[in-house]
């Protein structure tokens, strides 16, 4: 039974390119969080989606950043326009469909690094 | 506004002694807390949740302790072990975030478990 599944788990980019950052849940989960951690913080939540629907996207920032959890394959993170503000820790975490607080799995992270 | 903190940003406790991580939180209306457990590169890992219905959670060698007219809970480790150490973050949720499970966590406490 594979855990939350990040790729990539390192990407560089450089000012002004777009940043792509993937999420497939665990296996029978449809809820979807994306977190960043910036140097020396703690995890902020971004987004919460489930299948081809965002629930609640408060943590974003309002440009650049866009989220979706497509019918078939992974939720993806799009950063468009990279800043070197943007370098952080993203994790995405799953949880089961029906059940409210319980506990959220995380994935290993993607480290974005931009030069 | 950091509605839950960890004062605390590292703690260094001998191997067998107990650890004692600390978590305050502003919000009333969070019902749910987490602790996870954090290695450098990794993803965060569940450790151990209480519900605010209840004072104290026990699962092996972790307590948890809910002190709701406080707005405190606290983490014990006992006995600590050298692979305790890492980074340990509070976590807290409610049902009045409009479902799901987002976690607002707090910045993490560096435990160190000395030989």
């Amino acid at each position: 039974n594979a855990g939350v599944m990040q790729n990539p788990r390192h990407l560089v980019r450089r000012r002004g390119q777009e940043a792509r950052l993937r999420c497939s849940p665990m296996k029978g989960h449809s809820h979807v969080y994306w977190y960043r951690q910036l140097p020396e913080e703690g995890l902020k939540f971004m987004v919460y989606l489930q299948k081809e629907n965002i629930i609640d996207e408060s943590g974003m920032p309002k440009e650049r950043f866009s989220a979706e959890f497509p019918k078939e394959g992974p939720s993806i993170l799009r950063i468009q326009q990279v800043v070197r503000g943007d370098s952080a820790a993203y994790f995405c975490a799953s949880s089961p469909r029906t059940e409210l607080n319980t506990e959220a799995f995380f994935g290993q992270g993607t480290r974005l690094t931009v030069v | 506004d950091q509605q839950v903190k960890q004062n605390s940003p590292s703690l260094s406790v001998q191997e067998g002694r107990i650890s004692i991580l600390n978590c305050d939180y502003t919000n009333s209306m969070f019902d749910y807390f987490l602790w996870y457990k954090k290695y450098p590169a990794e993803g965060p890992t569940f450790l151990i949740s209480i519900s605010s219905i209840k004072d104290k959670n026990e699962d092996g060698r972790f307590t948890v302790f809910l002190n709701k007219s406080a707005k405190h809970l606290s983490l014990h480790i006992v006995p600590s072990q050298p692979g305790d150490s890492a980074v340990y973050f509070c976590a807290a949720s409610g049902t009045f975030t409009g479902g799901g499970n987002k976690l607002t966590f707090g910045t993490g406490t560096q435990l160190k478990v000395e030989l």
